[in-house]
C-alpha cells in the first residue's frame, strides 16, 4: 500500500457520460498530481495541485477539470466522455513545499509516490 | 521540448541473464531522473532517483547509472520476480514537480 488511495477503481460506462474520480493523497503530501496512462501513449502529466491551488498544466483536455479541496483529497471529473478517454487514471502525491535543495535531497528533486490508479472504460 | 525515450519496448531474458535498459532524455535543464517500476494494473512504484553524471545507486538485483544524456538500469542475474515494465522519468528544473514519463521497457523473466 503506497499510502496513495484512489475510487474507484474500475468504472464502465458509456460515451457522453460524466465521471468524478477521487484521490486522497499520502499523509502530510501537499501537492496532488493526475496522469493518464492509454497503451499506446504511457503516462501522460495531465494536472497538479498544491494545498489547494492549481500549479501546473499539462496536456489536459477542456472536457476535463480537476480540484483540491481543504482537506487535500483530489478529484478528476471527466465530462462528454469519448471512446478514446478509456485508460488508466493515476493519481500521485508529494511532499514538494518549495523548489529549492534539502541536505537529502540536493536538486530539490521530489518523489512522486503514485496510488493504484482508477481504471475507466467508455463504451 | 523535454523528452525521455527508452529502449527497448520489450525484453525477454532466461533467469539468470543480466542485462540493461536504456532511457535517453532531453531537457532544457535536470533536476532529477527517476526509476519506476509498474506491474499489470498497479501503480508505477518508485526505484531510484539520480541527480547528477556520474551517480549510480543499487537496490537488490538493479543498479542505476546517469550520463549527460542517458541512464540505464543494469539487471544482474534477474529472477521471474523481476518481470514488470520499468519506466524512466525526468524532472526539469523549473518545474513544479511533475515527471515527464518515458513508454517503458516491458521486461519478462523466464525461468
Amino acid at each position: 500500500d503506497s499510502g496513495v488511495t484512489q475510487t474507484p477503481k474500475h468504472l464502465i460506462t458509456a460515451t457522453g457520460q460524466r465521471v468524478t474520480l477521487r484521490c486522497s493523497p499520502r499523509s502530510g503530501d501537499l501537492s496532488v498530481y493526475w496522469y493518464q496512462q492509454s497503451l499506446d501513449q504511457g503516462l501522460q502529466f495531465l494536472i497538479q495541485y498544491y494545498n489547494g491551488e492549481e500549479r501546473a498544466k499539462g496536456n489536459i483536455l477542456e472536457r476535463f477539470s480537476a480540484q483540491q479541496f481543504p482537506d487535500l483529497h483530489s478529484e478528476l471529473n471527466l465530462s462528454s466522455l469519448e471512446l478514446g478517454d478509456s485508460a488508466l487514471y493515476f493519481c500521485a502525491s508529494s511532499d514538494l513545499d518549495r523548489q529549492g535543495p534539502r541536505p537529502h535531497r540536493p536538486s530539490g528533486a521530489n518523489v512522486l509516490t503514485f496510488g493504484a490508479g482508477s481504471r475507466l472504460t467508455v463504451l | 521540448e523535454d523528452q525521455v525515450t527508452q529502449s527497448p519496448e520489450a525484453l525477454r531474458l532466461q533467469e539468470g541473464e543480466s542485462s540493461s535498459l536504456n532511457c535517453s532524455y532531453t531537457v532544457s535543464g535536470l533536476r532529477g531522473l527517476f526509476w519506476y517500476r509498474q506491474d499489470p494494473g498497479k501503480g508505477p512504484e518508485f526505484l531510484f532517483t539520480l541527480y547528477s553524471a556520474g551517480e549510480e545507486k543499487e537496490k537488490e538485483r538493479l543498479k542505476a547509472t546517469l550520463t549527460k544524456k542517458e541512464s540505464f538500469l543494469h539487471i544482474t542475474a534477474p529472477k521471474p520476480e523481476d518481470s514488470a515494465t520499468y519506466l524512466c522519468a525526468v524532472q526539469v528544473r523549473g518545474s513544479q514537480g511533475n515527471l515527464i514519463f518515458g513508454k517503458g521497457t516491458k521486461l519478462s523473466v523466464k525461468p
